[in-house]
């Protein structure tokens, strides 16, 4: 029963460019959380997804951000036109429901 | 807005005494609570969690206390170890039943514990 998978471990993005980060839960939890750690900070909620459904996006910039959990296949945290700022941890949870979070071991994005 | 406070960045132990870890929340209607022990380079792992209907919980060498009046946690670890070292962060949820699962953290506090 492998746990969160989150790849790539480490993204390396040109200023303007685009990243994709991916999430596959633990089999059978259908509830993704995705967090941003910045450097000597907690982590801070993004988004909380259920299978084709946005639940709270609240913790999300309003632009150039973007998540999905689609029906099939991983969730996807998409960066578009990446800042140097976007550099962080992004760690991705999933849960079975209430409780039960079980979280990845993060993608490091670095924007040069 | 940091709903939930670790206001020591930094914890020096010695092995085999214990570990004293606190943190304070302002908002009354986190209900569940957590503890996540982090090394670099990995994700947070689960350690112990309380629900605001109890005011202890233990489990092994960790307990975790709860003052719902003060708005207060506190991790204990006892005998701290070696393996202990890492950033321990509190964690807390609560509210509306959609946004349950948002987990709102600390900033975390860096245990060190020397021989």
């Amino acid at each position: 029963n492998a746990g969160v998978m989150q790849n790539p471990r480490h993204l390396v993005r040109r200023r303007g460019q685009e990243a994709r980060l991916r999430c596959s839960p633990v089999k059978g939890h259908s509830h993704v959380y995705w967090y941003r750690q910045l450097p000597e900070e907690g982590l801070k909620f993004m988004v909380y997804l259920q299978k084709e459904n946005i639940i709270d996006e609240s913790g999300m910039p309003k632009e150039r951000f973007s998540a999905e959990f689609p029906k099939e296949g991983p969730s996807i945290l998409r960066i578009q036109q990446v800042v140097r700022g976007d550099s962080a941890a992004y760690f991705c949870a999933s849960s079975p429901g209430l409780g039960g979070y079980t979280f990845g071991s993060g993608t490091r994005l670095t924007v040069v | 807005d940091q709903q939930v406070k670790q206001n020591s960045p930094s914890l020096s132990v010695q092995e085999g005494r214990i570990s004293i870890l606190n943190c304070d929340y302002t908002n009354s209607m986190f209900d569940y609570f957590l503890w996540y022990k982090k090394y670099p380079a990995e994700g947070p792992t689960f350690l112990i969690s309380i629900s605001s209907i109890k005011d202890k919980n233990e489990d092994g060498r960790f307990t975790v206390f709860l003052n719902k009046s003060a708005k207060h946690l506190s991790l204990h670890i006892v005998p701290s170890q070696p393996g202990d070292s890492a950033v321990y962060f509190c964690a807390a949820t609560g509210g509306t039943t959609d946004s349950w699962g948002k987990l709102q953290f600390g900033a975390g506090t860096q245990v060190v514990v020397t021989p």
